[in-house]
This record gives structure tokens, sequence and C-alpha cells, in this order.
């Protein structure tokens, strides 16, 4: 049973475009929303994150909605640059637990 | 500051070996999680350790185990490999047991290939 999923495994966006990454969740306890970045041979490293109680964060380039209701969450990427080309990863957790990750989506940025 | 020091960064072993690996999390931080990625399946985490003592499992057999040092070093042991523990195996550290808003910081991970 997945609590947290992806469902795009791979997407393709124009240089300059926005990109919008998509994420659905199960578990209604999770309190915080997490996106992280991963290049090949490498960790993967924090992007951005929500709190629960917010439907709207965003930094720079980034920008990540959390609709509660329909346990989802995205984020948009504008404009998208070549660089952003990587594996992206939703994750979410709750009080103290562990980081539940998602499969990943692979962002590619064509020039 | 350094950050999280995975060793080695590559490996290579024969089914029904055992294989030992190593983290070193940022200075200060007290909390070591551990995940495996495959292909198609994302992170899966494994376990946590805080202050020397297991906090958090995940869903995987017991040939899988982990301990943390007084320094907070962690290792992980997998026994008896079978074809499927072929993976890249990473490691997370933070200050506190479990995740925050930051999120953790991760190695740069350990490539476990198993022949």
């Amino acid at each position: 049973d997945q609590q947290v999923k992806q469902n795009s495994p791979s997407l393709s966006v124009q240089e300059g475009r926005i990109s919008i990454l998509n994420c659905d969740y199960t578990n209604s306890m999770f309190d915080y929303f997490l996106w992280y970045k991963k290049y090949p041979a490498e960790g993967p490293t924090f992007l951005i994150s929500i709190s629960s109680i917010k439907d709207k964060n965003e930094d720079g380039r980034f920008t990540v909605f959390l609709n509660k209701s329909a346990k989802h969450l995205s984020l948009h990427i504008v404009p998208s640059q070549p660089g952003d080309s990587a594996v992206y990863f939703c994750a979410a957790f709750s009080g103290n637990t562990p980081l539940v990750f998602g499969k990943g989506t692979r962002l590619s940025v064509i020039a | 500051k350094a950050g999280v020091t995975q060793t080695p960064r590559y490996l290579i072993k024969t089914r029904g070996q055992q294989v030992t690996l190593s983290c070193s999390p940022i200075s200060g931080h007290r909390s070591v999680s551990w995940y495996q990625q495959t292909p198609g399946q994302g992170l899966q985490f494994l376990f946590e350790y805080f202050s020397e003592t297991q906090r958090n499992k995940g869903n995987f057999p017991g040939r899988f185990s982990g301990r943390q040092f007084s320094n907070s070093r962690s290792e992980m042991n997998v026994s008896t490999l079978e074809l499927g523990d072929s993976a890249l195996y990473l490691c997370a550290s933070t200050e506190i047991q479990g995740a925050t808003m930051e999120g953790y910081t991760f190695g740069s991970g350990t490539r476990l290939t198993v022949v």
C-alpha cells in the first residue's frame, strides 16, 4: 500500500515553460510535505516543503500547492531550465515518523 | 561543514555474501536514516537510529540490520545477499529524531551490485 504516489514516471517540458509535477497521498495524518530533487549518482537534495495548514509555499522559481481535501500536491517550476532535468521525489511525514517517499518523476527540460 | 559521507561509493558482491555499509552524519546530527532506492520503487525506508537506538524500522527482512555508534556514525549490514538487493543505499541525517520541514540531508549513496 503506497501512501505517497507519483503517477507520472516521466515528464518532458520545453525550456522556459512551466513544469508541473503531481503527487497524491492516502494518509490523512501527514502533517508536512516535501519535494526532493535527485541527479544521477548523487543523493536527493531538499527543494521545498509545505505544512498541512498552508495551501501554497513559494521559493524562487519553485512553488508547491497543497489541496488537503483532494489529498494532492503539486510542484510548479517556472520558468523551467535545462539544469532542472532530474528525478523529483514527493515525500511526507507526521510527528517524528520517517519520510515516506513516492517513486519519483523524471523531468526532462528540453532546450 | 562536511556533509553526510557514505563509504564505499560502489561495491560488487556475490550472492550469499554479506556486506557492511558505513555512514558518517553531519557533525552534530544525532539521527541517521537508511533508505534503499531501486528503479521503479523509489526510496524505501529501512531504519532510523537516534542516540544509538533503532527508533523506526521499515518493512524489510531480518537480513537487513544496522547499528549506530556513540559518535553517531552508523553502519548497515545485509547478510546472505540476493540479486534483488542490488540498489543504491542512501543514508540521511538530521539533528533530531524523525523528519523535519527541512527534510533530511542525504549522502551520495553506496551503489551495491550483487552478482
